[in-house]
Formats: structure tokens, C-alpha cells, sequence
């Protein structure tokens, strides 16, 4: 298994409030990914990174923010939480180099109440 | 509107016969396409892919068929076993090698097997 792990597993926050997520890495792996995952809507890219400090939106980006300060950690942050945004989020990591195949966390489900 | 379409949100199949999970896309510039395979609290796993050269891909009990005129494909698994429940979906990218900014996921179909 790819050595991606995603904290917290679960999470209850209020509504207004900050929250971030965390993925952590074993890889090396250039590219990391958050998606969230919601019924009838499949996996949508909120944001991506392709290298250190570098890093971009994806179709679904409105109300939250990222960082990547090092290869191995990529951060979610929802800067001030609603309840549209209660979903399950997973974190993807690929090597890129002319590999297509990504592999994801195990999840993280937020509840914004 | 969704680009990867899979319109069957679910789908029971008894032990041993042929499961066969379908989408259809709307873009013709994919070019490349994907199944992941999901259980429940974990993270999707790659299954299988296909570039859109071929017009069949087969990995044991897992075969791709893409129909490119039709913009279709289906996931066939043979003989399907009570582990094969899952959620699985279908990917699709504009290119063989591409990074995940690419790619766009359909919204998946639940894959029941009845023992």
C-alpha cells in the first residue's frame, strides 16, 4: 500500500469555523490531490499541487485553501466552515512521470453542524 | 453537466455470474479511461485502465470495453465474487499520461454481490 495518511479520520466543527485537514506522505510523490466525494457527484478536484509551494485549483475550490510547505504534507483548509462543505475527503497522491494511476487516503469525514 | 456519466447509481448480481458496470462520456477528447474500485471507509484503488488504441482491456477476472464512436465503456467482472462489492468508478482523462487535474470521475456505481 502507497504510504498516504490522512488526519483527522473524522470530524465534527460548527459551522464558522476554521478547520484543516491533513495529508502526509512515505512517497516522495510529486503531485498531491483533495477531493471530496459526494453522493451523485463522484470525486471532484478541489485543489492539487505539483511540487513544493506549488499548487492550484481544481473544479470545486470555492471556500477552501491549501498548502504544501513540504514534499510529504499537503494541507486542506476550510477558513471558515459551512454545512455545504460536510462531505468526505480524501487525499491523492500520484507520482506523475508518465504515470496515471493515483493513490488515495483513506478519508476523512467532515460533518459541519 | 456531468463529462463521465455512470447511470446506475446501483446493481445486484448473484455470486458467479457477470457483473457489468457502465459509463458513458461526453467528451471526445478523452482519451484514456479508468476504474476504481471503492469499499466502504477506505480510500478508491486503481482497477483496471484502457487507452483509447484498444478496444478491450482484460486483467483476470476484470475486462475494459470501450466503444469510442458510442462514447461507452464497461467494466465486466467474471466470475463476480462477494468481495467485488464495492463501489466502483469510472475515470476519464484527456490524455494516457496525465496528472489528476485531468482527470474527472463519474459519481460511481454500488456493485452488490449476492452470495
Amino acid at each position: 500500500d502507497a504510504g498516504i495518511t490522512q488526519s483527522p479520520r473524522h470530524k465534527v466543527t460548527e459551522t464558522g469555523t476554521p478547520v484543516t485537514l491533513r495529508c502526509h506522505q512515505t512517497e516522495n510523490h510529486r503531485y498531491m490531490y483533495w477531493y471530496r466525494q459526494d453522493p451523485g457527484h463522484g470525486l471532484r478536484l478541489i485543489h492539487y499541487s505539483y511540487g513544493v509551494k506549488d499548487t492550484d485549483k481544481g473544479e470545486v475550490s470555492d471556500g477552501y485553501s491549501v498548502s504544501r510547505s513540504k514534499t510529504e504534507d499537503f494541507l486542506l483548509t476550510l477558513e471558515s466552515a459551512t454545512s455545504s462543505q460536510t462531505s468526505v475527503y480524501f487525499c491523492a497522491i500520484s507520482p506523475g512521470q508518465g504515470r496515471t494511476e493515483a493513490f488515495f487516503g483513506q478519508g476523512t469525514r467532515l460533518t459541519v453542524v | 453537466d456531468q463529462q463521465v456519466k455512470q447511470n446506475s447509481p446501483s446493481l445486484s448480481v448473484q455470486e458467479g455470474r457477470i457483473s457489468i458496470l457502465n459509463c458513458d462520456y461526453t467528451n471526445s477528447m478523452f482519451d484514456y479511461f479508468l476504474w476504481y474500485k471503492k469499499y466502504p471507509a477506505e480510500g478508491p484503488t486503481f482497477l483496471i485502465s484502457i487507452s483509447s488504441i484498444k478496444d478491450k482491456n482484460e486483467d483476470g477476472r476484470f475486462t475494459v470495453f470501450l466503444n469510442k464512436s458510442a462514447k461507452h465503456l464497461s467494466l465486466h467482472i467474471v466470475p463476480s465474487q462477494p468481495g467485488d462489492s464495492a463501489v466502483y468508478f469510472c475515470a476519464a482523462s484527456p490524455h494516457t499520461k496525465t496528472s489528476y487535474d485531468k482527470v474527472i470521475f463519474g459519481p460511481g456505481t454500488s456493485l452488490s454481490v449476492i452470495p
